[in-house]
């Protein structure tokens, strides 16, 4: 099946500047790789994803990269605020099932 | 468009009880997945759903563990004699259904129902 691996699990920067979260997988099948933002109590909150068939996405401050040939995606979060700091997992989609990353617990100090 | 709806948010129960959780798909979505998260963890796969039918339980604990989503209502996990390792927090994720029936890959997630067992 499906491996995914987070790095880092805990992240600190200072407001204004970049966070990049990494992952990686291991099945070559998996087609879609979202990433979720989870607020202390919530569940978690789809923020950005990235196909296949793509290889970088952006949504203003929130950017996505994916390198299929090496297996790993990137999220990167710019001009980073307080209201930022949540857990930030990744996600592959085989087509039948998502897997998921353990995790990044980002603090954005102000 | 009401999300996906979880219920109860928090549950409490003994040593040997039943729990049942209860979960509502976003309107028009019919592939329903649960997850388990424990303090501090990703995560865990458990069981993916579509109606009336179990497409992937390989995550479930295979004893005391059942989850089911029938033609009307909405789905349930159950699980029999809670035992103490059993508290965490409970997330139902639902997806739509391309025309084609394949999976569109969007998941949306419910607040979660959060179990402890004493």
């Amino acid at each position: 099946g499906e491996n995914v691996e987070q790095h880092p699990s805990t992240l600190s920067v200072q407001e204004g500047d970049s966070a990049v979260i990494k992952c990686t997988y291991s099945d070559s099948a998996s087609n879609y790789f979202p990433w979720y933002k989870q607020e202390l109590g919530k569940g978690p909150q789809l923020i950005i994803d990235i196909r296949s068939n793509v290889g970088e996405k952006k949504d203003q401050r929130i950017a996505v990269t994916l390198n299929k040939t090496a297996k790993h995606f990137s999220l990167h979060i710019t001009e980073t605020q307080p209201e930022d700091s949540a857990v930030y997992f990744c996600a592959a989609d085989t087509g039948n099932q998502f897997y998921f990353g353990t995790g990044t617990s980002l603090t954005v100090i102000p | 468009n009401a999300g996906v709806m979880q219920n109860p948010r928090h549950l409490v129960r003994r040593r040997g009880q039943e729990a049942r959780l209860r979960c509502s798909p976003m309107k028009g979505h019919s592939h329903v997945y649960w997850y388990r998260q424990l303090p501090e963890e990703g995560l865990k796969f458990m069981v993916y759903l579509q109606k009336e039918n179990i497409i992937d339980e390989s995550g479930m604990p295979k004893e005391r563990f059942s989850a089911e989503f029938p033609k009307e209502g909405p789905s349930i996990l159950r699980i029999q004699q809670v035992v103490r390792g059993d508290s965490a927090a409970y997330f139902c994720a639902s997806s739509p259904q391309e025309t084609s029936g394949v999976n569109t890959g969007e998941l949306f997630f419910g607040e979660g129902s959060r179990l402890t067992v004493l």
